[in-house]
């Protein structure tokens, strides 16, 4: 069965570092987007990205991340300076439709120390 | 704002039993609403969708309900099993005038532990 996948598993790096986390959607699916949870509280939505551009950022999503497709199968996240409250697990998510159901990949857990 | 509500915040059943969980959101106008469950440091695997104008959706032993209007929804599981064991996660898509956001609004969860 298809599946999102997402690496690193586990990333670690010093506060002000640049972090780039990978994930691979499911192949046809066209709409991709990125949340993360800080440990013991919910899931929170990030971005959504369609068609190579943003459709919907919260205002977590600041000047510090961004999003990329670079090819045909990768979807990244980029932190440009890491911070302590950056530390999350972070959860890509492809679907085929729009409004249709999000798959998530496992997640990568980002430590900022 | 959307908030999204679980509760209890854990559930611990024998094997065998059938249960119910609880989800409530404060803005009733939602496109749709997804059931997921979270594995200690895993991924969330979807269970079921369930689209605003659907009142059921059934998935196995699983079975939501979605009443919009008063803003709930339940996840039923039959015949409760050990590897039932884990975190569950309702998360709701808000309606907007061209139709849905596409962001997810997550609950807490409800930590369901069933016991051998």
């Amino acid at each position: 069965e298809p599946e999102v996948t997402q690496t690193p598993s586990h990333q670690v790096t010093q506060m002000g570092q640049e972090v780039i986390l990978r994930c691979v959607p499911i192949s046809n699916h066209l709409y991709f987007y990125w949340y993360r949870q800080i440990l013991g509280q919910k899931v929170e939505f990030l971005v959504s990205f369609y068609n190579n551009e943003i459709s919907e950022k919260s205002e977590i999503f600041d000047d510090q991340f961004s999003v990329e497709r670079p090819d045909g199968s990768n979807f990244t996240l980029k932190i440009r300076s890491t911070k302590l409250e950056d530390s999350a697990m972070y959860f890509c998510a492809s679907s085929g439709e729009l409004y249709n159901e999000q798959f998530f990949g496992p997640g990568t857990r980002l430590t900022v120390l | 704002k959307q908030e999204v509500t679980q509760i209890p915040a854990a559930l611990s059943v024998p094997e065998g039993e059938n249960l119910v969980l609880n989800c409530s959101f404060t803005d009733s106008a939602i496109y749709n609403l997804q059931w997921f469950r979270q594995d200690p440091g895993k991924g969330l695997t979807s269970l079921l969708l369930i689209q605003s104008s659907q009142r059921e959706q059934t998935s196995g032993r699983l079975n939501a309900s979605l009443d919009k209007s008063s803003g709930r929804s339940t996840l039923y599981i039959a015949a409760s099993q050990p590897g039932d064991s884990a975190t569950y996660l309702c998360a709701v898509r808000q309606a907007i005038t061209q139709g849905g956001s596409e962001k997810l609004v997550f609950g807490k969860g409800t930590k369901l532990t069933v016991n051998p």
